[in-house]
């Protein structure tokens, strides 16, 4: 496996069932991202991990739990959702440091549909 | 409040010819720029990217132009092939936010043969 792979591809879940989104970069970066991107509106970041540790949680509902147990997974973890969370879910990493890279590679993505 | 703009939705242009995808930003703090082209079905994927001390950066048939002054910045896409039908985001962001990128809606360029 090369780049960054998710998996599903696509979820189909009741707004009762607990599913979890799974994440798994192969580029040797640090820093791994979520974002949400809903039909016709920009991506929009929701959680950053930086060397496995949070720092960045842009005001996301409790009910999507990140997980980042080494530098090179990341989980997000869903329960009780919502129809209106229906969306793409996209993980990207990169690489941060002393020398500071913006470039982020992104995953394929999870099809969310939430019934 | 949108701090990065990409105004048209969608754009057609003819194969062999140029495409002009625009960007629109508010927050002169941003110091790096990005843009990425996303395929159905796919990630996107990074293309080409400017820093905020240059005003152009040129990378095949794809160059990236930046108007400080104005908050503008452009990606120009020459010779236009079918291939190059995705959308494009284009994403903003400063050194002092560790990287974070802010994105544009996106625009969905249609090259037609």
């Amino acid at each position: 496996e090369t780049g960054v792979t998710q998996t599903p591809r696509h979820l189909v879940m009741g707004m009762t069932n607990k599913k979890s989104l799974k994440c798994e970069q192969h580029l040797g970066h640090n820093a791994m991202y979520w974002y949400k991107q809903s039909a016709k509106k920009p991506l929009e970041l929701m959680f950053v991990y930086n060397f496995k540790e949070q720092t960045e949680n842009n005001s996301v509902p409790s009910r999507f739990s990140p997980e980042c147990p080494n530098s090179s997974h990341l989980f997000l973890h869903l329960h009780t959702l919502q129809p209106e969370d229906s969306a793409l879910y996209l993980c990207a990493s990169s690489q941060s440091g002393g020398v500071v890279t913006y470039e982020q590679y992104f995953g394929p993505g999870t099809r969310l549909t939430v019934t | 409040d949108q701090q990065v703009k990409q105004n048209s939705p969608s754009l057609s242009v003819q194969e062999g010819r140029i495409s002009i995808l625009n960007c629109d930003y508010t927050n002169s703090m941003f110091d790096y720029f990005l843009w990425y082209k996303k395929y159905p079905a796919e990630g996107p994927t990074f293309l080409i990217s400017i820093s905020s001390i240059k005003d152009k950066n040129e990378d095949g048939r794809f160059t990236v132009f930046l108007n400080k002054s104005a908050k503008h910045l452009s990606l120009h896409i020459v010779p236009s092939q079918p291939g190059d039908s995705a959308v494009y985001f284009c994403a903003a962001s400063n050194y002092n936010q560790g990287g974070k990128l802010i994105f544009g809606q996106g625009t969905e360029l249609s090259v037609k043969p």
